[in-house]
């Protein structure tokens, strides 16, 4: 089956320490995101990829890092200058950058 | 004025209605628009492109006016199942967000018996 796959989907991590979220696509999809969805409200974007080797920070890019060694991967790196981490992370997947985004099923980070 | 502006509801409507949901935008040179449905602690799924003719899946129309610069996405006859938070998303080719799709912060709908 294609998609997108997240793991952990939920994951706890002390004050302090860093932490990074997986993100896999096998749709061949050139360009992947990370957004930050906190409750009630709306996503925003962190970082963007267009393509291999090349990222783009987004709206909230400050505390957190990415890397895209691989077309069919994206992680996310939370590092503790994020002064908020616990929100609801997704990653999405599009053809090219503005064609419609595809999913996955999130990662609920919790930081004690 | 955000790029990206929705209703946030909530629309609290009986089964069988009509509701329509309207989303603007700020930048002309929008060339990208969707509409996304994301039920509570899920992710977003795709519910339909918009089309500049105007374009019906079923129970659900979504259309374009690129001149008053807003989409709409239309429900007919709606389903408990349709309770869902809907999300619009509009792609730049140019301007400030050149070559991002940006998100509304989505429209609250509950269909009651």
């Amino acid at each position: 089956d294609g998609g997108i796959t997240q793991s952990p989907k939920y994951l706890f991590r002390k004050e302090g320490q860093n932490v990074t979220l997986s993100c896999e696509q096998n749709l061949n999809h050139d360009a992947m995101y990370w957004y930050r969805q906190d409750p009630g409200q709306g996503l925003r974007l962190i970082y963007y990829s267009q393509i291999v080797n090349d990222f783009q920070k987004g709206d909230i890019a400050e505390g957190y890092s990415v890397s895209r060694e691989k077309k069919e991967s994206f992680p996310l790196t939370v590092t503790s200058a994020q002064k908020n981490p616990t929100a609801f992370y997704l990653c999405a997947s599009s053809q090219r950058l503005y064609n419609e985004q595809f999913f996955g099923p999130g990662t609920r980070l919790t930081v004690l | 004025r955000k790029e990206v502006e929705q209703d946030p509801g909530p629309f609290n409507v009986p089964e069988g209605a009509t509701v329509a949901f309207n989303c603007t935008y700020s930048n002309s040179a929008s060339q990208s628009f969707f509409w996304y449905r994301q039920d509570c602690r899920k992710e977003p799924k795709l519910l339909m492109s918009v089309y500049s003719s105007g374009n019906e899946d079923g129970r659900f129309t979504a259309q374009l006016n690129r001149a008053s610069q807003y989409i709409s996405l239309l429900i007919r006859d709606s389903k408990l199942s349709d309770s869902a938070t809907y999300l619009c998303v509009v792609g730049a080719a140019s301007g400030t967000n050149a070559g991002k799709s940006t998100f509304g912060d989505g429209t609250t709908l509950t269909v009651k018996p």
